[in-house]
């Protein structure tokens, strides 16, 4: 059973380029988070989704990001206009969606902006 | 903020137990203990969870004291791959999901 996957695994971008990220839950998984760890710091959950819904995007920029989780496909993290301070690793998570279910972690995409 | 505390750093002898404490005084009735851990920046491991009941699983132990106001992960023969930085995280059973991260302890365990 393959895991949660993430790609790229490293993406550098130029400021005021765009970056996206993706994430293939694990099978069996309908809800998908995306967490932001800054260099020495911890994680800091950024939005949680279902299919095609938003539940909770408390830790989401107001500017610049968005995500999504199509029906079909993967979810997608979409940073606009990065700029230098977006660098960091995003992780992406998936759960089942039952009320206790484990959160599972991708290996995360580094995101350099030069 | 986390609502847990975790000391810093921690080290132990290769082949000894490690015992990993969290300070939790605020836990509520329906919160959940998760413990994660993070090897040289990968992505975060499950390890395991509990309620209030002692857990028991092919990585870890996790001992929660009754008033629950505390816990600790134990691993019973830590080796060196299991260096690495070690997160308590308290959550909540309802849709609140997402999790609340410190900075955890890091684990060296040392030849």
């Amino acid at each position: 059973n393959a895991g949660v996957m993430q790609n790229p695994r490293h993406l550098v971008r130029r400021r005021g380029q765009e970056a996206r990220l993706r994430c293939s839950p694990m099978k069996g998984h309908s809800h998908v988070y995306w967490y932001r760890q800054l260099p020495e710091e911890g994680l800091k959950f950024m939005v949680y989704l279902q299919k095609e819904n938003i539940i909770d995007e408390s830790g989401m920029p107001k500017e610049r990001f968005s995500a999504e989780f199509p029906k079909e496909g993967p979810s997608i993290l979409r940073i606009q206009q990065v700029v230098r301070g977006d660098s960091a690793a995003y992780f992406c998570a998936s759960s089942r969606g039952t009320d206790r279910e484990t959160q599972y972690f991708g290996p995360g995409t580094r995101l350099l902006v030069l | 903020d986390a609502k847990t505390t975790q000391p810093t750093s921690m080290d132990c002898a290769e082949g000894r137990a490690a015992n990993l404490p969290c300070n939790h005084s605020t836990i509520s009735g329906n919160e959940y203990v998760y413990w994660y851990r993070q090897i040289h920046s990968q992505g975060p491991q499950y390890i395991i969870h509990g309620l209030k009941n002692n857990e028991t699983n092919e990585m870890a132990s996790l001992i929660i004291t009754e008033d629950r106001k505390s816990s600790t992960l134990i691993l019973p023969h830590a080796t060196l791959r299991d260096t690495a930085v070690y997160y308590c995280i308290v959550r909540n059973a309802g849709n609140n999901r997402k999790l609340i991260w410190g900075l955890g302890t890091s684990l060296a365990v040392n030849p």
